[in-house]
Parts: C-alpha cells; sequence; structure tokens
C-alpha cells in the first residue's frame, strides 16, 4: 500500500528560524514525491517536486527537499522561514495510485 | 487562478436533499480527481477519471456519484448526504493519470467547494 506520514502536525516558528517538516513514505516501488502548501484561504500549490535525478530539489520561495531513498524520507527545508510562509504543508507521493497525501503540518511564523 | 474552477464554492444542504458540485478545468489536461479534505485529517482521494473513464474508486458511500462528460468537466452527485460528510471537496486535474511514476506529470488544484451537511 502507499502511504504518507508527516510527524509535525503544529509548528510554530519565530521569523528567520529555521525550517525542517519531516515527510516519510511507503511505497517499494518507484515513486514521484511531492510537497504542497495551502496559504490560508487559497488553494493547494505545488512548492515543490521529486521525479528523477538530483535528491536535492528546490522549489519556489526558498523552500527545497531532500530524497533519502534509503529512508523513504523526502523532509522539507527552509534556512530562514518569514511571516508569509504561515501555511499548511503538505508531502505527498505517487507511485501505482493517484496521489496520495500526508495528514499536513500546520505552519505558524511568528513576527 | 489555478486553471481548475469549482463551483459553488459554498453549499449548504439538508441530508435529504440532492445537490452538485461541478469541476471544470482549462489546462487541457486528461485526467480529473474528486478529494475530500476534512479538518484534522489526510486529503483523501475519492474518485479518478482518466480520458472520461472511472479508473479509481477509492470505497467512497454510494451517496456520493460522480459524473465525467468529457475530459474538461466533472460533476460529485451529493445524495441524502450525512453531517460527517461536510468538508472541502477539491477538485484537480493533470495531464494524465498519476500513479504510474511517470515523471513530469503534476497535478493542480480548484480552490474546493466547501459542504455543510445539515
Amino acid at each position: 500500500a502507499q502511504s504518507v506520514s508527516q510527524h509535525n502536525h503544529h509548528v510554530i516558528l519565530s521569523e528567520a528560524a529555521s525550517l525542517e517538516l519531516g515527510c516519510n513514505y511507503s511505497y517499494g516501488g518507484t515513486v514521484n514525491l511531492f510537497w504542497y502548501v495551502q496559504y490560508p484561504g487559497q488553494h493547494l500549490q505545488l512548492l515543490l517536486k521529486y521525479f528523477s535525478g538530483d535528491p536535492l530539489v528546490k522549489g519556489i520561495k526558498g523552500f527545497e527537499a531532500e530524497f533519502i531513498k534509503s529512508k523513504f524520507s523526502f523532509n522539507l527545508r527552509k534556512p530562514s522561514v518569514q511571516w508569509s510562509d504561515t501555511a499548511e504543508y503538505f508531502c505527498a507521493v505517487n507511485g501505482r495510485r493517484a496521489l496520495t497525501f500526508g495528514s499536513g503540518t500546520r505552519l505558524q511564523v511568528q513576527p | 487562478e489555478t486553471g481548475v474552477t469549482q463551483t459553488p464554492r459554498h453549499l449548504v444542504m439538508g441530508m435529504t436533499n440532492k445537490k452538485s458540485l461541478k469541476c471544470e478545468q482549462h489546462l487541457g489536461h486528461n485526467a480529473m480527481y474528486w478529494y475530500k479534505q476534512s479538518a484534522k485529517k489526510p486529503l483523501e482521494l475519492m474518485f479518478v477519471y482518466n480520458f472520461k473513464e472511472q479508473t479509481e474508486n477509492n470505497s467512497v458511500p454510494s451517496r456520493f456519484s460522480p459524473e465525467c462528460p468529457n475530459s474538461s468537466h466533472l460533476f460529485l452527485h451529493l445524495h441524502t448526504l450525512q453531517p460527517e460528510d461536510s468538508a472541502l471537496y477539491l477538485c484537480a486535474s493533470s495531464q494524465d493519470r498519476e500513479g504510474s511514476g511517470r515523471s513530469g506529470n503534476t497535478i493542480y488544484f480548484g480552490e474546493g467547494s466547501w459542504l455543510t451537511v445539515v
């Protein structure tokens, strides 16, 4: 079965702090991995994606994620968060089935 | 503007009502999806259509009935829903069906339809 686990449900950071959100997936075959972001009152937007090649993927707004195949992980990082990064972040994977999402991490950045 | 438009944005319905949610995509995609987003739960895939054919039904109760008349339009017909069905229903599309491990196939989401069942 294909599943995604996000360990942090709610994260509170101060501006300029570094961010790392955990994501682990379970699927034995080839996978594509995604991070989506949902700002308050807005639709889900693609932040970054990994299909193949360099396991360190850079996305929009200074976010990056690293695919570690041996750990089945795809953690999201940002060196210095801003208040405008306050949102909910979803990790997603698709292998054999259509896109499967984790439960999401709510990030709150305090000024 | 994502290229995926959902109507209505908000819907309140009684348990005995029949209503429909509509989704239209302007991206030339061939696959369309319905997802359910409830509080404190992961996004749940409900249905997948690829080239107008339903390819996945994720054990969704029959009170939810999808319809895909063409690759650009997707409906979700609602009948005798329960209060626990209240959620945000998201439509999405992609070039073709995700899940084959293919590269370059990204899903784009609409803004969702907030459904409240009373």
